[in-house]
């Protein structure tokens, strides 16, 4: 299995609707992170949480939110979805020592289209 | 603001042939430089991770140089593979706050038989 894990790994919805992509991880760390990459831009943080109780905002948490339900799961949700939130979106996970110098752990993605 | 810059955006070689990647950064203060592969449809995997004191490291057949004071970085690849094609992405992480992360855009490289 992998180590951190996103479901779906695509998907379609129309403009209005709520939609949650989910994380789950098996690498034990207590940072977890929801990122946005679009063509010709790199990865941009939506939301980040350090533990149960700690959710932060990113650069572009507007449209956005979390939950994170356990250390090892972590969802972001799309309360009313709209078509420039098409992206490729990922979650990560970091030990302690933070991106810095641990490096994050990515799952593989969900292919967002909203129409 | 902080801006981390690939050069090129794409490139395309014969396979055998070796390149490099080029990655400029503004981020102040400087903690670390991460070079990350990312294949068609996954997510980023680390390569590479230089501190301000390292000059060059390498990962098999990956060596990645930093020059701190011109806040320049490399990523050479040697006798590439048609495993190689995939994005590469440069990240630079600002002293003192984990988020304070800044990815560049990406070289798509393309290794060709």
């Amino acid at each position: 299995d992998a180590d951190v894990t996103q479901t779906p790994r695509n998907r379609i919805t129309k403009t209005g609707k709520r939609i949650m992509l989910e994380c789950s991880q098996t690498k034990g760390h207590d940072r977890m992170y929801w990122y946005r990459q679009d063509p010709g831009l790199g990865l941009r943080l939506i939301y980040y949480s350090f533990d149960v109780k700690d959710i932060n905002k990113g650069e572009i948490s507007d449209g956005y939110s979390v939950s994170r339900q356990a250390q090892a799961k972590f969802s972001l949700s799309l309360e009313s979805a709209i078509p420039n939130q098409t992206a490729l979106y990922f979650c990560a996970t970091s030990d302690e020592r933070g991106s810095g110098v641990g490096g994050y752990t990515f799952g593989s993605g969900t292919r967002l289209t909203v129409v | 603001k902080n801006q981390v810059e690939q050069s090129p955006q794409s490139l395309i070689i014969l396979e055998g042939k070796n390149c490099t990647l080029q990655c400029n950064y503004t981020v102040s203060p400087f903690s670390n430089l991460r070079w990350y592969k990312q294949d068609t449809g996954r997510g980023p995997v680390s390569l590479t991770i230089m501190t301000f004191s390292e000059n060059t490291k390498s990962n098999g057949r990956y060596t990645a140089t930093l020059d701190a004071d011109t806040k320049q970085s490399s990523l050479h690849i040697t006798a590439s593979q048609l495993s190689d094609s995939a994005s590469y992405i440069c990240v630079v992480s600002e002293y003192g706050g984990y988020q304070k992360v800044t990815f560049g855009t990406g070289t798509k490289l393309q290794v060709i038989p």
